[in-house]
C-alpha cells in the first residue's frame, strides 16, 4: 500500500528557479491537496482539488500553481521559488468531499530556496 | 471563515504524568475533528476522530478526546505518557466553507516526555 507518495524528499532551489513537487496517491480518493508547514503557524492549506479538473485555492495559494489532471496526481508548482517559500510541504488526500473522512499524508518535501 | 486554536505551544511532562492539549475551534455549524500527531521527522499520522455520536472517542495508543459542543472544544487526553508519546500535535476541524468542504489545521502542540 503506497498511500500518498511526494517527490522529492529533499530539495534546494535558488531564488527564480521554478520546480514541480509531485504528489500521487493511489486509494482512489477525489480530494487532494497541499499544505505548507512552517514553525509556529502550523498546517496552511495552499490549494485544493475535489476532483480531476477541479482546483481552488486555500489560504497561502500566492507564488504556486496546481492542476488535476487525473484522480491520481495533483503537482505543485513553484513559479519563481522565494527565500519565504522555504518549508515543509505536505500532501494529502482524502475520500471525497463529505466530512467525515480523515486525511492522508505524504512523507514531506522539505524545500530550501536560497 | 473556521479557525482552530491550540493554546498549548510545548508541553513538557514526565513519563507517568497526565496529559490534556486544549482545542477550540470557531465555526457554527457542523464539524468534524481530528487529532494528528507528528512523530520527529515523520509526516502526519491520524490519532482519532469524530464525526458523530459519542463525545468520547477514543484513537490509537491510549489518547483520547472529548467533543464539548457548547463549548466548542474537542480536547486530548491521555491518563499516563510515555517517552515514545514525544512529537507534534495537531487539531484539525474539517467544515463546509464556500461549498467545499475545508480543513483547517491548529499551530501544534509539541509534545516532550522526559524519561
Amino acid at each position: 500500500n503506497a498511500g500518498v507518495t511526494q517527490t522529492p524528499k529533499f530539495q534546494v532551489l535558488k531564488t527564480g528557479q521554478s520546480m514541480t513537487l509531485q504528489c500521487a496517491q493511489d486509494m482512489n480518493h477525489e480530494y487532494m491537496s497541499w499544505y505548507r508547514q512552517d514553525p509556529g503557524m502550523g498546517l496552511r492549506l495552499i490549494h485544493y482539488s475535489v476532483g480531476a479538473g477541479i482546483t481552488d485555492q486555500g489560504e497561502v495559494p500566492n507564488g504556486y500553481n496546481v492542476s488535476r489532471s487525473t484522480t491520481e496526481d495533483f503537482p505543485l508548482r513553484l513559479l519563481s521559488a522565494a527565500p519565504s517559500q522555504t518549508s515543509v510541504y505536505f500532501c494529502a488526500s482524502s475520500l471525497g468531499g463529505g466530512g467525515n473522512t480523515e486525511a492522508f499524508f505524504g512523507q514531506g518535501t522539505r524545500l530550501t530556496v536560497v | 471563515a473556521q479557525s482552530v486554536s491550540q493554546h498549548n505551544h510545548h508541553v513538557i511532562l514526565s513519563e507517568a504524568a497526565s496529559l490534556e492539549l486544549g482545542c477550540n475551534y470557531s465555526y457554527g455549524g457542523t464539524v468534524n475533528l481530528f487529532w494528528y500527531v507528528q512523530y520527529p521527522g515523520q509526516h502526519l499520522q491520524l490519532l482519532l476522530k469524530y464525526f458523530s455520536g459519542d463525545p468520547l472517542v477514543k484513537g490509537i495508543k491510549g489518547f483520547e478526546a472529548e467533543f464539548i459542543k457548547s463549548k466548542f472544544s474537542f480536547n486530548l487526553r491521555k491518563p499516563s505518557v510515555q517517552w515514545s508519546d514525544t512529537a507534534e500535535y495537531f487539531c484539525a476541524v474539517n467544515a463546509r466553507s464556500g461549498g467545499y468542504q475545508k480543513v483547517t489545521f491548529g499551530t501544534g502542540t509539541k509534545l516532550q516526555v522526559i524519561p
